[in-house]
């Protein structure tokens, strides 16, 4: 049974860069028909898509939100069991419960989420 | 800038029938962009109802379905139940891997 756990540094300082992981166990992230994308949650408000990223033969194909595109990374590591991301020039506006789910690739819908790992940005 | 549109609130009485929709700001919304509706307790991590536009997730009760209606996609709950006292998000689809939530709606139950 497919499960994601993701794991941060729970706060992180102004202008600095985070650093989330998604540990996916019980499926291959290079599984076809298949990708995997961070989202997240601001307090008290909705959900957000942050990025998703495409894995296959070793080769990562990443796609971001437009308004995070020029902070945000997205990758799969070398042991190919994580997906991680990356935002820099963090403000407090990037304060959230940050989310990774598993995409469908026939029908573009995410199918399994993680139970999200909230970060705040305060100095 | 593509923003997807959601009843911010909305009320439906015990036993009662609701219908939220799914809005697009620069065009109609239609099965080409797969709206997907998802529901969750703040905190939680949200759980998949509908995909492509009418399929329901596995386990979902078919109270719950899924439609376009006019220019929107739709999320009717038939018997409503105080369970179904819920956050609930659509999600369409923009193409190359990007997707796009809309603001929500927060669905009462009295």
């Amino acid at each position: 049974q497919l499960q994601l756990q993701e794991s941060g540094p729970g706060l992180a300082r102004p202008s600095e860069t985070l650093s989330l992981t998604c540990s996916v166990s019980g499926d291959s992230i290079s599984r076809n028909g298949y990708y995997w994308a961070w989202i997240r949650q601001p307090p008290g408000k909705g959900l957000e898509f942050i990025a998703s990223i495409y894995y296959r033969g070793g080769i990562g194909s990443p796609y971001y939100n437009p308004s995070l595109k020029s902070r945000v990374t997205i990758f799969v590591d070398r042991s190919e069991r994580q997906v991680s991301v990356t935002l820099k020039s963090l403000t407090a506006a990037d304060t959230a419960l940050y989310f990774c789910a598993r995409a469908n690739n026939d029908w573009y819908f995410f199918d399994t989420w993680g139970q999200g790992t909230q970060v705040t940005v305060a100095s | 800038q593509t923003v997807v549109t959601q009843e911010p609130s909305f009320s439906v009485s015990p036993g009662g029938t609701v219908t939220l929709t799914c809005g697009l700001n620069s065009d109609s919304v239609s099965t080409s962009y797969y709206p997907s509706w998802y529901r969750q307790t703040p905190g939680q991590a949200p759980r998949t109802l509908i995909y492509s536009t009418s399929t329901r997730s596995s386990g979902v009760p078919d109270r719950y379905s899924g439609s376009i209606l006019g220019n929107k996609a739709a999320l009717t709950i038939t018997g409503a139940q105080a369970d179904d006292e819920s956050d609930y998000y659509c999600v369409l689809y923009m193409g190359s891997g990007i997707s796009v939530f809309g603001g929500g709606t927060k669905l009462t139950v009295l």
